[in-house]
């Protein structure tokens, strides 16, 4: 899988968007990026994925650019139950061949504090 | 909706001890992940089963056996236990593999 770099730390005013930037140069062509975020100790969360298009769902917006080599994760209305740990993952996904056999390998995320 | 069950949520163990973590899937979903997390550090992928065969391993020890049962959840079996063993154990569930991972809220193992 390839790897990923995102900025240790970042904060956001609460209601404003925050933007999360990751950087995936070496990504493949058959590899999705994913993100997912961890508050406190509790299990990590799966936010939104994507290949190549934007995605939007209930939660947030994923940006990925044209060449795929890095993409953005926004919150469009940040609050401070949004503070937690944003990790950016680039995986194969189903149907998309190649041997990771799903897991998931965390790195360094951000750690986004959302402040009053 | 369902979310994913862990049991027992705390455990306390000594030293040279045995553990067993138990995961509940999502229904309808046929693979399980294991991550353990020390203090301070990320999730490290452990263990997974799809349609309860092993899937894949990563950096599990020896000590450690999993397995996932017909009715598709998952035990983690960890033997010996040692200080270093001290950490949040998470379960994960998808609807196969490489499909979005559904986390359950984790069992905190303390090794004393």
């Amino acid at each position: 899988d390839a790897k990923t770099t995102q900025p240790p730390s970042m904060d956001c005013a609460e209601g404003r968007a925050a933007n999360l930037p990751c950087n995936h140069s070496t990504i493949s062509g058959n590899e999705y990026v994913y993100w997912y975020r961890q508050i406190h100790s509790q299990g990590p969360q799966y936010i939104i994925h994507g290949l190549k298009n934007n995605e939007t769902n209930e939660m947030a917006s994923l940006i990925i650019t044209e060449d795929r080599k890095s993409s953005t994760l926004i919150l469009p209305h940040a609050t401070l139950r949004d503070t937690a740990v944003y990790y950016c993952i680039v995986r194969v996904a189903s149907g998309a061949g190649g041997t990771s056999y799903g897991k998931l390998t965390f790195g360094q995320g951000t750690i986004l504090t959302v402040h009053p | 909706a369902a979310g994913v069950i862990q049991s027992p949520r705390h455990l306390i163990k000594e030293k040279r001890e045995t553990a067993t973590l138990k995961c509940y899937p999502i229904p309808r979903h046929d693979t399980v992940y294991w991550y353990q997390q020390g203090p301070g550090q990320d999730p490290q992928f452990l263990i997974s089963f799809y349609e309860k065969m092993q899937s894949d391993k990563g950096s599990i020890p020896d000590r450690f056996s999993a397995q996932q049962f017909s009715d598709y959840h998952s035990e983690l079996n960890m033997s010996s236990l040692e200080l270093g063993d001290s950490a949040l154990y998470f379960c994960a569930s998808s609807p196969s593999i490489n499909y979005e991972q559904y986390f359950g809220p984790g069992t905190r193992l303390t090794v004393t």
